[in-house]
């Protein structure tokens, strides 16, 4: 079982430019969700999803969008690449149990991204 | 009222001691209270975790308190070891939605 599998682990962009961060989960999890990690900052919720065909915006969307046509992938598009978009962002995956279950989220190892 | 508030921001504590990392959090509807670990270049993964209707939860060396009335929980790491060394998030959850603390960044001296 890979998990959670985010392409690439680095990259740097520069100002304007855009990309798309994938992310791929092979646990049949409803639920996705992109993460940004800055220093000291913790981690900040940019979108998450609770199923195929279904996206909502987190704590801190802007500048960001993502699409979800199947359960196993989620990825996250930078359309105008800014220096304040620099970050680790890491893609997470988990699945509503119900009831007195609660969702263990599971990472994967992140993508350094660098806007020069 | 959606925030975790986690102290200390950076912990550096000798082999075989017990760190205590602390996290506050104000909506009274989250209902599950877990902890990841972080390692340099990795995900966070989940470590350990609590529901508030228990004060107390061991798994191995790592223990988490719960004080309901006070809003507030905490990791202890006994014996501690090297390999602890690494950053700690402490989040509150309801239903899909989960907050995180700010992180503590763990120093465990050889």
């Amino acid at each position: 079982n890979a998990g959670v599998t985010q392409t690439p682990k680095f990259r740097i962009l520069k100002i304007g430019q855009s990309m798309t961060l994938q992310c791929t989960q092979d646990m049949n999890h409803n639920y996705m969700y992109w993460y940004r990690q800055d220093p000291g900052m913790g981690l900040k919720l940019i979108y998450y999803s609770v199923g195929a065909g279904i996206t909502d915006k987190g704590e801190v969307p802007n500048g960001y969008n993502v699409s979800r046509s199947t359960t196993e992938d989620f990825p996250l598009r930078l359309e105008l690449a800014a220096p304040s978009q620099t970050s680790v962002y890491f893609c997470a995956s988990s699945y509503d149990f119900g009831g007195l279950a609660k969702n263990i989220q599971y990472f994967g190892a992140g993508t350094r991204l660098s806007v020069l | 009222q959606q925030q975790v508030k986690q102290s200390p921001q950076s912990l550096i504590v000798q082999k075989g001691g017990i760190p205590i990392i602390n996290c506050a959090y104000e909506n009274t509807a989250f209902d599950y209270f877990p902890w990841y670990q972080q390692f340099p270049g990795k995900g966070p993964a989940l470590l350990i975790a609590i529901r508030p209707d228990v004060s107390e939860k061991k798994e191995g060396r790592f223990t988490i308190s719960f004080n309901k009335s006070a809003k507030q929980f905490s990791l202890h790491i006994m014996d501690s070891q090297p390999g602890d060394s690494a950053t700690y998030f402490c989040a509150a959850q309801e239903d899909d939605k989960i907050i995180f603390g700010k992180g503590t960044r763990l120093h465990i001296l050889p």
